[in-house]
């Protein structure tokens, strides 16, 4: 059973950091890309960032480019999102997604259950 | 403001047949395969369609979607009350300013 499981959320301030992980299992992790999907409080799903299998490839939605960082250890079994510099407007539910195939422009299949970002004075 | 359009409700009596629009542009829609996604009250998005009209196992085939030029569509036949939930639509987009993913605003589906 795929299993994915996003840790590292939390209540920051305006232009702080903050690192979100997924610890993924029920597949073979180096065999697919992976996204970060988010959604603000009461909004819709907007895609955040996705990596390819071995990182090759690498993508980000223009409202984080530049701030945020993805990133993913296969050893682990593990995704990451760096977010720095962050705004009241990356408040949401940040979701873990796993691509449907090896790069990113594949569809995402299943997803964890969300980590709540706030950033907030 | 999203990049694909779909109605922001819909509804239906058990039983009825429901669609659900989702309009986009000749970058993604007209150019690559249409997702649906189905989110119950406080829970995660599932995968509910992908590649224009393909059902993952256990999606039961009351679902069906289709496409044509820049626009697709999600069908609910024999709508239940368990099918209550928001749908999104999402495609890739060969954008020049570098591809990335999209969605609709999501439709909220209500069972009367």
């Amino acid at each position: 059973e795929v299993q994915l499981v996003e840790s590292g959320g939390g209540l920051v301030q305006p232009g702080r950091s903050l690192r979100l992980s997924c610890a993924a299992s029920g597949f073979t992790f180096d065999d697919y890309a992976m996204h970060w999907v988010r959604q603000a409080p009461g909004k819709g799903l907007e895609w955040v960032s996705g990596i390819s299998w071995n990182s090759g490839s690498i993508g980000y939605a223009d409202s984080v480019k530049g701030r945020f960082t993805i990133s993913r250890d296969n050893a682990k079994n593990s995704l990451y999102l760096q977010m720095n510099s962050l705004r009241a407007e990356d408040t949401a539910l940040y979701y873990c997604a796993k691509g449907a195939m090896l790069d990113y422009y594949s569809n995402f299949d299943y997803w964890g259950q969300g980590t709540l970002v706030t950033v907030s004075s | 403001q999203s990049v694909l359009t779909q109605p922001p409700s819909a509804s239906g009596t058990p039983g009825q047949r429901v669609t659900i629009s989702c309009s986009g542009s000749s970058s993604n829609i007209g150019s690559n395969t249409v997702n649906w996604y189905q989110q119950l009250p406080g829970t995660a998005p599932k995968l509910l369609i992908y590649s224009n009209n393909q059902r993952p196992s256990g999606v039961p085939d009351r679902f069906s979607g289709s496409k044509s030029g820049t626009s697709a569509s999600l069908a609910i036949s024999g709508l239940q009350s368990e099918d209550e939930a928001d749908y999104y639509c999402a495609a890739w987009d060969d954008s020049l300013n570098g591809p990335h993913w999209v969605f609709g605003g999501g439709t909220k589906l209500t069972v009367l």
